[in-house]
């Protein structure tokens, strides 16, 4: 699996997006981009994942860089309850998910 | 997506005692099961995967003879943590894959404490 480099935290205004960003630069063609977050003490929660077309569902958008190299998550209108850590993943399909230390993301009211 | 419970929730043993977490998996038939660990503002570390009707694959450094896993049925996989140490204090977390590749459905978690 390819490694990935998050920010370890980042803060967000209540009902402003939150744009967590994801470099993977040395991703290779057949490993998708996964986010997982996790609320406190809480098991991780799937948000979406995505190949190299960007894609948006309820929960979020994903942003993938033409050369893949990178990617964002967008958080579109963030609530105190998305505080939690977020995990950029790249995975090849072994369903085996190697979670890094992620972005801790703190929504201020 | 699919819905994963724990039990317990919480335990505390004594040190030298045997913990059982049983994960199930409620509304879909997982062949594959996986258990994690959360050390304190870690992250998770994925310790075995669990297939049902053999035997686990254990990641490297996590002793199978001391965290016993069966998966004997397409709902259910358990974690036997034997003779429990403080050390074995975490947080242990199962998942089950889901239909698309790399997306997998957690637990909600069992705090093991070791006193």
């Amino acid at each position: 699996d390819a490694k990935t480099t998050q920010p370890p935290s980042m803060d967000c205004a209540e009902g402003r997006a939150a744009n967590l960003p994801c470099n993977h630069s040395t991703i290779s063609g057949n490993e998708y981009v996964y986010w997982y977050r996790q609320i406190h003490s809480q098991g991780p929660q799937y948000i979406i994942h995505g190949l190299k077309n960007n894609e948006t569902n309820e929960m979020a958008s994903l942003i993938i860089t033409e050369d893949r190299k990178s990617s964002t998550l967008i958080l579109p209108h963030a609530t105190l309850r998305d505080t939690a850590v977020y995990y950029c993943i790249a995975e090849t399909g072994a369903n085996n998910l190697f979670f890094g230390t992620g972005t801790r993301l703190t929504v201020i009211p | 997506g699919a819905v994963v419970s724990q039990h317990p929730s919480w335990v505390i043993c004594k040190s030298g005692t045997s913990v059982k977490i049983e994960c199930r998996s409620l509304d879909f038939q997982a062949t594959t099961m996986f258990w994690y660990r959360q050390f304190p503002k870690q992250s998770l570390m994925l310790m075995a995967t669990s297939n049902e009707g053999s035997k686990a694959t254990y990641e490297q450094g996590v002793e199978k003879d001391k965290f016993l896993i069966n998966h004997a049925s397409l709902t259910l996989s358990t974690l036997t943590v034997t003779s429990a140490h403080p050390e074995d204090s975490s947080f242990y977390i199962c998942s089950e894959s889901g239909r698309r590749t790399g997306e997998q459905f957690f637990g909600p978690g069992t705090r093991l404490t070791v006193l």
